[in-house]
């Protein structure tokens, strides 16, 4: 059963940094192309990242461009986000998800001093 | 103008059917994309219905009912999602996702109310 569970979330003041993690188990994780996503409260889905499945090919949103940063650790079956100088814009629940089919639980991230 | 459009609400009866509709903006040409539909019901992570590019390459999430599918109207640019013998399980929040210059891009989703 493809697993993925997401870690690291919380409060975090603005201007500040956190990182999410999302370990992921059930599948081959070097396969395949992963994703985070987030949905701030009460709004809709909002892509903010890819990474291919080695980590050569990485896409950001504009809204996050400079600021985020995914990795991956194939040997830990695991996928990061690196997020700094955080807004309260930032404010959403994060997901990660498997290439196009499978999604975590999300982790919450509350952007406020 | 958004890359894609939803219909913010839409409401269906038990048993009957209902159409999700999903827009590409113009110039953004609904043949050549793979549409995927999520469904995503409160305090829960969204759910892989489907991926429909043409009656001939399609993919359904596992487990999802034979009452999910997909299609397209090309001549109106649109996506769409039918749900038929509509059932209270179904009600949530539907979004629809393509792969567009170089990231996922999602419509605002449509909130299906079945009553």
């Amino acid at each position: 059963e493809v697993q993925l569970v997401e870690s690291g979330g919380g409060l975090v003041q603005p201007g500040g940094s956190l990182r999410l993690s999302c370990a992921a188990s059930g599948f081959t994780f070097s396969n395949y192309e992963m994703n985070w996503v987030r949905q701030a409260p009460g709004k809709g889905l909002e892509w903010v990242s890819y990474i291919s499945n080695s980590g050569s090919t990485i896409y950001y949103a504009d809204s996050v461009k400079g600021r985020f940063t995914i990795s991956r650790d194939n040997a830990k079956n695991s996928l990061y986000l690196q997020m700094n100088s955080v807004g309260a814009e930032d404010t959403a629940v994060y997901y990660c998800a498997r290439n196009t089919d499978s999604w975590g639980q999300g982790a919450l991230v509350t952007v406020s001093s | 103008q958004a890359v894609l459009t939803q219909p913010a609400s839409l409401s269906a009866s038990p048993g009957a059917s209902a159409s999700l509709t999903c827009t590409l903006r113009s110039g953004i040409n609904v043949v050549t994309y793979n549409i995927y539909w999520y469904q995503q019901k409160p305090g829960s992570p969204p759910q892989y219905l489907l991926r429909y590019r043409s009656d001939s390459d399609k993919h359904s999430g596992s487990g999802v009912p034979s009452r999910f599918s997909g299609s397209k109207d090309a001549s109106a640019n649109v996506g769409i999602l039918l749900i038929s013998g509509l059932q209270s399980e179904d009600e949530a929040d539907y979004y629809c996702m393509i792969w567009y210059s170089s990231g996922w891009v999602f419509g605002g989703g449509t909130k299906l109310t079945v009553l």
